[in-house]
């Protein structure tokens, strides 16, 4: 079982539309929990932290995240073309971890015109 | 501010050749990480600095991986003997915080070609 699981899609939604992407980890002691936006040939970039459980909204992104059920989702509204990248779960494990990120494989967003 | 910086950007080498590569990080965060992502694959985890001290190293895939770091600045990794499966994009991220979970900010990466 991956650490760190997330639908490799592609996902494609129009333009204007919501986009939902989800992420499932399995050690149940992890606290941190972030989002980051990778373009073609370029390094990831932080677009969301969350800690509690709960959701977190930070302009047209909102994540939520259910420590009980071990999932965290990303919610993008009024999904621009500019979106259009893959979408990588990242998580901090409890216990000895030096805050090192396990990631998932991440998810192809395409947002068409 | 200046963000992470990372040299080179690309590091084409023949397989056998020793490389070095350097990330600067963001001024005040003593927690620094490299990662590495192949072609198509996710990022691993290599090694953690706190100040100048390695208490985590491992991710490093073999010997022939090693790291440094002076103080709280500049830090650099090598690969001896460079190997075909060692081609990738090398990335380096620093962090204020620490093992709490600090968010990580990413520089722009090393793309290493071993030919």
């Amino acid at each position: 079982q991956k650490e760190v699981e997330q639908n490799s899609g592609p996902l494609s939604v129009p333009e204007g539309a919501i986009a939902s992407l989800n992420c499932t980890y399995s050690d149940r002691g992890s606290q941190s929990f972030f989002w980051y936006r990778q373009y073609s040939g370029k390094s990831p970039e932080l677009i969301m932290s969350i800690y509690s459980n709960g959701d977190k909204e930070d302009g047209r992104f909102t994540a939520q995240l259910n420590k009980a059920s071990q999932y965290v989702s990303l919610l993008i509204r009024d999904s621009q073309p500019s979106d259009s990248a893959t979408y990588l779960c990242a998580v901090i494990a409890g216990g000895t971890s030096y805050g090192k990120l396990t990631f998932g494989q991440g998810t192809i967003l395409t947002v068409h015109p | 501010g200046a963000g992470v910086s990372q040299s080179p950007s690309n590091k084409v080498t023949e397989k056998g050749k020793d490389v070095e590569l350097r990330c600067d990080p963001i001024s005040g965060h003593t927690a620094l990480y490299w990662y590495r992502q192949r072609l198509g694959q996710g990022l691993e985890f290599l090694i953690y600095f706190q100040g100048n001290s390695a208490p985590d190293k491992s991710g490093l895939p073999s010997d022939r991986f090693s790291a440094e770091r002076t103080g709280e600045s500049v830090s650099t990794l090598t690969i001896q003997r460079t190997q075909q499966e060692d081609s990738a994009v090398y990335l380096c991220a620093s962090s204020y915080r620490t093992s709490s979970g600090g968010e990580q900010y990413f520089g722009p990466g090393t793309r290493l070609t071993v030919t």
